[in-house]
């Protein structure tokens, strides 16, 4: 009865590696987010999704793609991985925007080697 | 550009103390504010949302307050415990709804 899950929670791999995290959520949203959290501890938005459609694409690298299937689901799909981009990711999910709680998902601590 | 920022940035205080933790933010015009907690290696779990038109709300031993025009909320621990220890983030919502956190307030309670 998981309400946001993502797989893998841990993800080791080497440079220039592609890799995807993927995100479902079973609470009937329609918003769904990925962030990143540095070694820092910081929390901030890579990207959203309304009803499958893109809304917000912060300054990403473009080997960076989100894809949507369907309301309930959004991949993080991660081209010619770099060391920079170890953190932790994570999913979240709302109802509305900008009026509801968001629900977030466990991480997936990406480790790039 | 909303930004949010915690103070302190850490804090330590031995069990059964009262402790405040303060959020401020640089544009008032904001929906909500929302309060997380999160523990070591671990997702967020929220604990605590105010509306914009709420001055407070409360859950258990905590009570998060909110005061818009002056671009501040506080979260009150109330008779702290070593269960309390983590990580508590601040955030409010950006223009296209994305959370705009804070880097939090690493509470440690001792036993």
């Amino acid at each position: 009865d998981t309400a946001v899950s993502q797989t893998p929670k841990y993800l080791v791999t080497q440079m220039g590696n592609d890799k995807s995290i993927k995100c479902e959520q079973n609470l009937g949203h329609d918003t769904m987010y990925w962030y990143k959290q540095d070694s820092k501890k910081f929390l901030k938005i890579m990207f959203s999704y309304n009803n499958k459609e893109l809304i917000i694409n912060e300054t990403v690298p473009n080997r960076f793609s989100p894809k949507s299937p369907d309301k309930a689901h959004l991949n993080l799909h991660i081209n010619s991985l770099e060391l920079g981009d170890s953190a932790v990711y994570f999913c979240a999910s709302s109802f509305a925007r900008s009026t509801d709680t968001q629900y977030f998902g466990p991480g997936t601590r990406l480790t790039v080697l | 550009k909303q930004e949010v920022t915690q103070i302190p940035a850490a804090l330590s205080v031995p069990e059964g103390e009262n402790l405040v933790l303060n959020c401020s933010f640089t544009d008032s015009a904001i929906y909500n504010l929302q309060w997380f907690r999160q523990d070591p290696g671990k997702g967020l779990t929220s604990l605590l949302l105010i509306q914009s038109s709420q001055r407070e709300q409360t859950s258990g031993r905590l009570n998060a307050s909110l005061d818009k025009s002056s671009g501040r909320s506080t979260l009150y621990i109330a008779a702290s415990q070593p269960g309390d220890s983590a990580t508590y983030l601040c955030a409010v919502p950006g223009s296209q709804g994305n959370l705009i956190f804070g880097k939090g307030t690493k509470l440690s309670v001792k036993p």
